[in-house]
């Protein structure tokens, strides 16, 4: 069965750090380009970040760029989001998700990261 | 970065109406573009892919038409587990962008 499971979010005040993971389960992690894709509460969804199977493409959206890292380890089938200089507006619910727009979609639950003094 | 106009943002239909959710693209996109759906504090869900092609295991009454700047999601005949907001999502180039999401409502 497909998992993605997300952790490390939590509170943090603005200007601080977090990283968020997710750890892949029930297919080839590494044969997959993944993606961050974040919901601010009662608002859309916002495409985040993507990194290739091998990572030698990795995208942000311009919101984060500078300020986030997308990276994988394919050894651990794990997906990270380093997020550096939070701001308040990076409060969301973040989403790991596999090959999105694609037959082998698939989402995990999401982790919340809350930006508060 | 390609800006993604949904409309309506919100709409209320009866079950067994028939349901359009259009996607404008502000510039050409080809066919790169597939539809979301999401329920409260559910992950989002795949709909379709590709403007056209429905995501394995969707129910038949989903379709997606268009290309180039516009897209259409219909629901043939919209049923009581429909009611969810809906977003279109274009992969055509990076940045990635969601349209604004479309909220389903019972009437």
């Amino acid at each position: 069965e497909v998992q993605l499971v997300e952790s490390g979010g939590g509170l943090v005040k603005p200007g601080g750090s977090l990283r968020l993971s997710c750890a892949a389960s029930g297919f080839t992690f590494s044969s997959y380009s993944m993606n961050w894709v974040r919901q601010a509460p009662g608002k859309g969804l916002e495409w985040v970040s993507s990194i290739s199977s091998s990572s030698s493409y990795i995208y942000y959206a311009d919101s984060v760029k500078g300020r986030f890292t997308i990276s994988r380890d394919n050894a651990k089938n794990s997906l990270y989001l380093q997020m550096n200089s939070l701001r308040a507006e990076d409060t969301a619910v973040y989403y790991c998700a596999r090959d999105i727009l694609a037959p082998a979609d698939y989402w995990g639950q999401g982790t919340l990261v809350t930006v508060s003094s | 970065a390609i800006q993604m106009t949904q409309s309506p943002s919100s709409l209320s239909a009866s079950v067994g109406d028939r349901v359009t959710i259009t996607c404008r693209a502000s510039q050409g996109i080809r066919n790169d573009l597939g539809w979301y759906q999401q329920k409260p504090g559910k992950a989002p869900k795949l709909l379709i892919y590709a403007a056209s092609s429905l995501q394995s295991g969707v129910p038949s009454r989903f379709s997606g038409s268009g290309s180039g700047t516009d897209f259409t999601l219909t629901i043939s005949s919209l049923q009581p587990e429909d009611f969810a907001t809906y977003y279109c999502l274009q992969d055509y180039n990076y940045p990635q962008t969601f349209g604004q999401g479309t909220k389903v409502e019972i009437k």
